[in-house]
């Protein structure tokens, strides 16, 4: 059983456009990381997010902790081909704890 | 420094079949992880090592699963008497002791194992 949900799973937009990732969890988590992954490649990191509330800024990435620190989200401003991948997000539940849990993952299709 | 090496790339086997796969971590990276990764899902967490210390292993690993980290160095996994369902992705994670309670994972491009 998946602790972290991902919405959407899938996600095919046009370049240029704004979008919403969205990772959400009943469970509270010390720090919660996002990952993109490409295929046949292993994720990569591209942000870790601590605070309840936090907010922190990639060029055109925005992440956000959610302020019960229980759920995440990844907005990403006008969408370019190379964003294409797989976003995953994944939580550690317990301060001090180097197990993450990743969650289910969103696939997202930048088209030119 | 390359970054996470993982061998071999592939691996086609039998069910019934024992295969090791090995992960060479960025060194100096203390702490090593292993994941699985089934097609369309996120990884899951199998293992993971302090040096050479096998401080967690997931209740998903099975007795025919078996990681070692000898040297606290490069690390195997092991998968004796393959089963068909065990046919995924395995990711390898490292990450420097850095103090502080958050790790910074580096991962591999992973062994995609298939069991026919």
């Amino acid at each position: 059983t998946q602790l972290l949900e991902q919405s959407p799973q899938f996600l095919s937009i046009q370049e240029g456009e704004n979008l919403t990732v969205y990772c959400n969890s009943s469970s509270v988590f010390s720090s919660l990381q996002w990952y993109r992954q490409e295929p046949g490649e292993g994720p990569v990191l591209l942000v870790t997010v601590v605070t309840g509330g936090e907010v922190k800024k990639l060029k055109r990435l925005t992440f956000q902790f959610g302020d019960a620190r229980k759920d995440s989200s990844l907005h990403i401003t006008a969408a370019q081909p190379g964003d294409t991948g797989l976003y995953l997000c994944a939580g550690a539940q317990t301060s001090g704890t180097y197990k993450y849990i990743f969650g289910t993952g969103t696939r997202l299709k930048v088209l030119a | 420094d390359t970054g996470v090496s993982q061998d071999p790339r592939h691996k086609i086997t039998k069910r019934g079949q024992n295969v090791t796969f090995r992960c060479d971590p960025i060194s100096e990276h203390n702490r090593l992880y292993w994941y699985r990764q089934t097609l369309g899902q996120g990884p899951e967490f199998l293992t993971y090592f302090q040096n050479e210390a096998q401080l967690e292993k997931s209740r998903l690993l099975s007795d025919r699963f078996s990681a070692e980290r000898p040297k606290g160095s490069f690390s195997t996994l092991e998968i004796q008497r393959t089963e068909q369902g065990d046919s995924a992705m395995y990711l390898c994670a490292s990450s420097p002791t850095s103090g502080r309670a958050v790790d910074e994972q580096y991962f591999g491009p992973g062994t995609r194992l298939t069991v026919t």
